[in-house]
């Protein structure tokens, strides 16, 4: 199994340009979730989902789109890119809850800058 | 959503013992305490997983008193390998449930 896969590892993108975070996993987890990371903070959660057809907002959702249209993808989009935007991007899945595994997995990050 | 609190860093030496408290005063009844660990430039993971008394893996023990309002992580024996942030967090096994971060335990082993 591959895990959490997020696509592309890097990117830059200008001020106003749209894009899409890929995030894929293999698990078949229901939960997935996106975070956000600062240089020298924690996490912060931005959208998330229990399921495919079911999204709901985190702590820091504006500017961000999501979808979850099968179980294995959930696909981060920004709508149009602010430099405060700037941060590495996380994406984790875990098993349904009620299941006493709480374990999330997580990728390995898309480190975002824009310019 | 109950809030965790921690300290934000703290400082120890190869071999040596490290105790990380963590803070949860409003946990629910229906919350587990869940530690994560995050190296520079990667995804955090998985440590270790509670809901009350003592839990103990191959890579620490997680310390649990019977009101639940605080856990201890402890790591034994620490190595350079184990400067990291920690993170200590709480959430139920609700199908809704959100897993909030806090700022987590910089945690530097010294030679």
């Amino acid at each position: 199994n591959a895990g959490v896969t997020q696509t592309p590892k890097f990117q830059v993108l200008k001020t106003g340009q749209s894009m899409t975070l890929q995030c894929a996993q293999d698990m078949n987890h229901e939960y997935m979730s996106w975070y956000r990371q600062d240089p020298g903070m924690g996490l912060r959660l931005i959208h998330y989902s229990v399921g495919a057809g079911i999204t709901d907002q985190g702590e820091v959702p504006n500017g961000y789109n999501v979808s979850r249209s099968t179980t294995e993808d959930f696909p981060l989009r920004l709508l149009s890119a602010a430099p405060s935007q700037t941060s590495v991007y996380f994406c984790a899945s875990r098993p349904q809850g009620g299941s006493l595994n709480t374990e999330a997995f997580f990728g390995q990050g898309t480190r975002l800058t824009v310019v | 959503l109950a809030k965790t609190t921690q300290p934000i860093s703290m400082d120890s030496y190869e071999g040596q013992e490290v105790n990380i408290t963590c803070s949860h005063n409003n946990i629910a009844t229906n919350d587990y305490i869940t530690w994560y660990q995050q190296f520079p430039s990667q995804g955090p993971r998985f440590i270790i997983q509670g809901y009350k008394t003592k839990v103990t893996n191959e890579v620490a023990s997680l310390f649990i008193p019977a009101d639940r309002k605080s856990s201890t992580l402890s790591l034994p024996r620490v190595s350079l390998s184990d400067t990291a942030v920690y993170y200590c967090l709480v959430a139920s096994f609700g199908s809704a449930s959100k897993i909030i971060f806090g700022s987590g335990t910089r945690l530097s082993i010294r030679p």
